[in-house]
């Protein structure tokens, strides 16, 4: 098993629609959660950053972390197809220097007009 | 003014070649990653420099050799190149667990 799993999708959506992005990960080690965005042949852009347990808001945009069941959500509000994309989450374990990012395999996301 | 910046963006080079990467990161970050994404865009940790000092070298083959002159800089350099190197490489710099940025990438082609 995988440390961190995510739902390759592809997932299509209508412009407008709430979109759910989620991670689970199998070790209570990892502390520290990200989102990337990663556009066709760019690198990845962070989104969101958090490491506590539940809700942080940035625009359109809302990362939440349940630590006790080991899972994590990207939403999505009012998606637009700018919004088209490959979703990436990441996170990071505690302790020492060692701040490695492990990825989840990512999910591509497509806004339809 | 790119935060993270690498070059080539693009690189083709035969089986056998050696060649590097550079990059660059302008952020003031103490910490440098190089990520290996591969053609089912899985992306993965090879190195991490803090400081100048080697602190992740992931299972990578011994081909790949990572140097850092100074916190700012980490550079790329691969020996006898095989197909399977075919992958886009990522640069990173963060301060601890905080600023992760990423590069553009460089897309190697061996053929």
């Amino acid at each position: 098993q995988k440390e961190v799993e995510q739902d390759p999708g592809p997932l299509s959506v209508p412009e407008g629609a709430i979109v759910s992005l989620n991670c689970t990960y199998s070790n209570s080690a990892f502390q520290y959660f990200m989102w990337y965005r990663q556009y066709s042949r760019k690198g990845p852009e962070l989104l969101m950053y958090t490491y506590s347990s539940g809700n942080k808001e940035d625009g359109r945009f809302t990362a939440q972390v349940d630590k006790s069941s080991k899972y994590i959500s990207l939403f999505i509000r009012d998606s637009q197809p700018s919004d088209s994309a490959t979703y990436l989450c990441a996170m990071i374990k505690s302790g020492g220097s060692n701040y490695k990012l492990t990825f989840g395999k990512g999910t591509l996301l497509t806004v339809n007009p | 003014d790119t935060a993270v910046s690498q070059t080539p963006k693009y690189l083709v080079t035969q089986m056998g070649n050696d060649k590097s990467i550079k990059c660059e990161q302008n952020l003031g970050h103490d910490t440098m990653y190089w990520y290996k994404q591969d053609s089912k865009k899985f992306l993965k940790i090879m190195f991490s420099y803090n400081n100048k000092e080697l602190i992740i070298n992931e299972t990578v083959p011994n081909r790949f050799s990572p140097k850092s002159p100074d916190k700012a800089h980490l550079n790329l350099h691969i020996n006898s190149l095989e197909l399977g190197d075919s992958a886009v490489y990522f640069c990173a710099s963060s301060q601890a667990t905080s600023g992760y940025t990423f590069g553009s990438g460089t897309r190697l082609t061996v053929v």
